[in-house]
């Protein structure tokens, strides 16, 4: 197990809500990770955090943002919710040149 | 443009045969790097095997084996002896050697390991 933490596993909220997404790390990586999961689309990228307060977007960023105030911790932000949104969020972690190892997801539907 | 195709519509294997899944990538990049990640239905994702451009040999891990061919761009995973904790989607994913560390999936294979 690769100390990862997502919070919360599963939310359901309203559309034009805000929702924090959590994930927690205890391995000290350099790098972490954002994802959503979509069917007939893999895994994308929405942003990424290649240490504390150094972030960058990834291929889906819009509706998106993200801060990482301390090494163990990447939060992602959904502003306000749409219904497009809902999918599962992955977290994932990595030191330089080192395969990603993800967290258990979080399964978000906005209503 | 896509830089992960993984095209093969699902699979059914019979326990204990070998499956090969097929990858190609695009890249202009000559450093990268190239991972297998398996997803059961229960939703996690496990990192299976990995091979940079640079090495020469075919990566193995276990029954998990790489079938890297550079001059056609192409990554399949072999999966030899298939279980049934087998079925699953599997992922290919591309590093590509500009520092940042990301990845870019494939849309997955299913598999399915049948009795």
């Amino acid at each position: 197990d690769a100390g990862i933490t997502q919070s919360p596993r599963h939310k359901v909220t309203e559309t034009g809500t805000p929702v924090t997404l959590r994930c927690h790390q205890t391995e000290n990586h350099r790098y972490m990770y954002w994802y959503r999961q979509d069917p007939g689309h893999g895994l994308r990228l929405i942003h990424y955090s290649y240490g504390v307060k150094d972030t960058d977007k990834g291929e889906v960023s819009d509706g998106y943002s993200v801060s990482r105030s301390k090494t163990e911790d990447f939060l992602l932000t959904l502003e306000s919710a749409t219904s497009s949104q809902t999918s599962v969020y992955f977290c994932a972690i990595s030191e330089t040149s080192q395969p990603q190892h993800f967290g258990d997801g979080t399964r978000l539907s906005i209503l | 443009a896509q830089k992960i195709t993984q095209t093969q519509p699902g699979m059914f294997v019979q326990e204990k045969e070998a499956v090969t899944l097929d990858c190609t990538y695009d890249t202009s990049d000559p450093s990268y790097g190239l991972f297998w990640y398996k997803q059961p239905s229960s939703g996690e994702m496990i990192f299976l095997i990995y091979q940079g451009s640079y090495d020469q040999q075919n990566a193995t891990e276990g029954r998990y084996s790489l079938n890297f061919q550079k001059a056609r761009k192409s990554a399949n995973l072999v999966i030899s002896a298939s279980q049934l904790g087998d079925s699953a989607m599997y992922f290919c994913a591309m590093r590509e050697g500009n520092g940042n560390n990301r990845l870019a999936f494939g849309k997955g294979n299913q598999v399915v390991v049948i009795p």
